[in-house]
């Protein structure tokens, strides 16, 4: 089993409707991720948390929420999906400081979101 | 603000050939770490070498290396000797002292044929 899992894989939902995507991790980390991938942008960060009580913003979180439930489980929401939401997302963790000289990234397979 | 730039969008070559991809990247920053991810058409992101801006020792790693430029700001990835399994889309991030986040480049697509 994949030690970052992410549901559902895929999905198509239409303009207007609420999504949730969920994460949940077994390598005990406490820091959490949750990037978008677009075509010719790389990957942009949405939101990040360091633990249970920690939520941030990152550079493109307008549209978007975050709960943190409990350290493995960080979900990301939609409330009312637009098409320019359509993207590839991905969880991530991370144990240490990404500016460690350990720190490092792990990623879920990803999630396909497509808004009609 | 940090900016890496893969200026390759798409690289297609045959097996076993070389393969070269290139990453510069823009910073204020004198300590800042430099990253290679790999995205295999499975999805997924894979960690491939980390490297912090003291270190300008080249790395290699099998069929990988890196060669690291602070003169040019270049942190570039050869693949030797290249097969199908490395056909992947790979990332070049960067992370400074005061960020919170890495800064990825849009990805260089390669694809080797058999």
């Amino acid at each position: 089993d994949a030690d970052v899992t992410q549901t559902p894989r895929n999905r198509i939902t239409k303009t207007g409707k609420r999504i949730m995507l969920e994460c949940s991790q077994t390598k005990g980390h406490d820091r959490m991720y949750w990037y978008r991938q677009d075509p010719g942008l790389g990957l942009r960060l949405i939101y990040y948390s360091f633990d249970v009580k920690d939520i941030n913003k990152g550079e493109i979180s307008d549209g978007y929420s975050v709960s943190r439930q409990a350290q493995a489980k960080f979900s990301l929401s939609l409330e009312s999906a637009i098409p320019n939401q359509t993207a590839l997302y991905f969880c991530a963790t991370s144990e240490k400081d990404l500016r460690s000289n350990t720190g490092e990234l792990f990623f879920g397979e990803g999630s396909r979101l497509t808004v009609l | 603000a940090q900016k890496v730039t893969q200026a390759q969008t798409e690289i297609s070559v045959v097996e076993k050939e070389d393969v070269t991809l290139d990453c510069v990247y823009e910073t204020r920053d004198t300590t800042y770490y430099l990253f290679w991810y790999k995205q295999p058409p499975s999805g997924e992101l894979v960690f491939l070498i980390r490297r912090n801006s003291f270190d300008e020792q080249n790395e290699i790693s099998g069929r990988y290396s890196w060669n690291f430029q602070k003169s040019t700001s270049s942190f570039n990835f050869t693949i030797t000797a290249s097969q199908v399994v490395d056909s992947a889309v790979y990332f070049c991030a960067l992370i400074g002292p005061n960020d919170y986040k890495l800064s990825f480049g849009a990805g260089t697509t390669v694809t080797v044929r058999a």
